[in-house]
């Protein structure tokens, strides 16, 4: 148990509703990242936290958008949503947001099924 | 931005033979290189890391080796046995702008019992 959770585990909604995942990182852990994998894809980056504050952001989507809470937990919201969104969607943890000096921690994932 | 490749994307050995996963990136300022592992449906797992100021560095069965001078790195599995199939990935953090982790596409690796 890598101590990153998410919630939920799956989730099946239609095309155009809007859903929002959440993530709590391991305990000390300031920093969260969001990626999205797509069937038999790679890992592709959506969004960094620290702290509270956006660090990095990668190849996210207008469509979705993401913050870190004061208690460090952090919520990825996906809206007007399309088939192509289906995906497992990770989130990942570390303590200081540098990921060359602490490792990321990920969680189990959402696996997300756009109808 | 960084530029990650890895090759191959599918590999099978033999039970017991040795697999080697190799992995080029762009930025010449990248000064760490972790591998992940992935078993089906599960989330990715940290099994190796280095630095740009070591060159090898090994864990029981895993190494991995830094060539900084022509930007790739590999992963070498020994001995391999079934519970090492997974898709692995490579990933590179340049320590530049926003020092994002960039992953690899991944490689199957299938072990043949």
């Amino acid at each position: 148990d890598s101590g990153v959770t998410q919630t939920p585990k799956h989730l099946i909604t239609a095309t155009g509703q809007r859903v929002t995942l959440r993530c709590s990182p391991r305990s000390g852990d300031l920093s969260v990242y969001w990626y999205q994998q797509s069937l038999d894809q790679g890992l592709q980056f959506l969004i960094q936290y620290y702290n509270g504050e956006e660090r990095a952001k990668g190849n996210i989507l207008e469509r979705f958008s993401a913050q870190q809470f004061p208690d460090l937990h952090s919520e990825l919201n996906l809206s007007s949503l399309e088939l192509g969104d289906s995906a497992l969607y990770f989130c990942a943890s570390s303590v200081d947001g540098r990921a060359n000096n602490s490792p990321l921690h990920f969680g189990n994932g959402t696996r997300l099924t756009v109808t | 931005g960084e530029n990650v490749e890895q090759h191959p994307s599918t590999l099978s050995v033999q039970e017991g033979d040795s697999a080697v996963i190799k992995c080029t990136y762009s930025d010449s300022a990248s000064n760490y290189f972790p591998w992940y592992k992935q078993e089906l449906g599960k989330r990715p797992q940290l099994i190796i890391d280095i630095r740009s100021n070591v060159g090898e560095k090994k864990d029981q069965r895993i190494a991995v080796t830094l060539n900084k001078t022509a930007k790739h790195f590999s992963l070498h599995i020994t001995e391999t046995q079934p519970e090492d199939s997974a898709v692995y990935f490579c990933a590179v953090i340049s320590n530049f702008g926003n020092e994002k982790l960039t992953f690899g596409t991944g490689t199957r690796l299938t072990i043949i019992p």
